[in-house]
């Protein structure tokens, strides 16, 4: 059982280039969402899909896209990189409604230059 | 607007020490609480959770977290605590009929032998 696997671990990207941060779950969660981690700031919810074909925003939307295609699949995109989104991302899902604990992927660590 | 406030950046205590991670919290309504840690370079694992009932709740690794309704926190402590213990720890609220789940900004526990 792989739990939330994200892809890719580390990315380097040029300012204005464009990328999708991958999020796969294997526990058929309905729940899904994208959180960015930075210093001092704890978790910031970006975007979140409450199953496939819904998705919302969530804190810090800007810059960012996702879509659900299937229960399995959660990517972010990111349009035109900038050094603002320098970040940890994390993938989670959730099982169980809104009382369910959050499983989270090891995280992509992204830099912008 | 829900929220979570973690007062101390970094908590340090001598190994076989009590330790204590503060949380208070705001959201509409009923809480769902969580903890979590995070160990470096690595996703958020999940410790416990206070859904309903007892406010004393038991966890994982020998931590535990009391809910206090009056004073809208959520601490979480641990009787006697390891070396490997060391980490950065999150609290986390949801209100009960939303999925979104919002972060303090994370203490990071050191333990010296």
């Amino acid at each position: 059982n792989a739990g939330v696997t994200q892809t890719p671990k580390f990315q380097v990207l040029k300012t204005g280039q464009s990328m999708t941060l991958q999020c796969a779950q294997d526990m058929n969660h309905e729940y899904m969402s994208w959180y960015r981690q930075d210093p001092g700031m704890g978790l910031r919810l970006i975007h979140y899909s409450v199953g496939a074909g819904i998705t919302d925003q969530g804190e810090v939307p800007n810059g960012y896209n996702v879509s659900r295609s299937t229960t399995e699949d959660f990517p972010l995109r990111l349009l035109s990189a900038a050094p603002s989104q320098t970040s940890v991302y994390f993938c989670a899902s959730t099982y169980s409604g809104t009382s369910g604990e959050a499983f989270f992927g090891q995280g992509t660590r992204l830099t912008v230059v | 607007a829900q929220s979570v406030a973690q007062p101390e950046d970094q908590v340090n205590v001598a190994e076989g020490n009590p330790l204590t991670v503060k949380c208070t919290y705001s959201v509409s309504g009923n809480p769902y609480l969580f903890w979590y840690v995070q160990y470096p370079n690595r996703g958020l694992q999940f410790l416990l959770k206070y859904i309903t009932g007892d406010n004393l709740v038991k966890g994982s690794y020998g931590f535990e977290a009391e809910f206090n309704k009056s004073q809208t926190s959520f601490h979480l402590k641990k009787p006697s605590a390891l070396v490997s213990d060391s980490a950065l720890y999150f609290c986390a609220v949801r209100g009960v009929n939303d999925y979104k789940l919002s972060f303090g900004a994370g203490t990071t526990v050191t333990v010296r032998a």
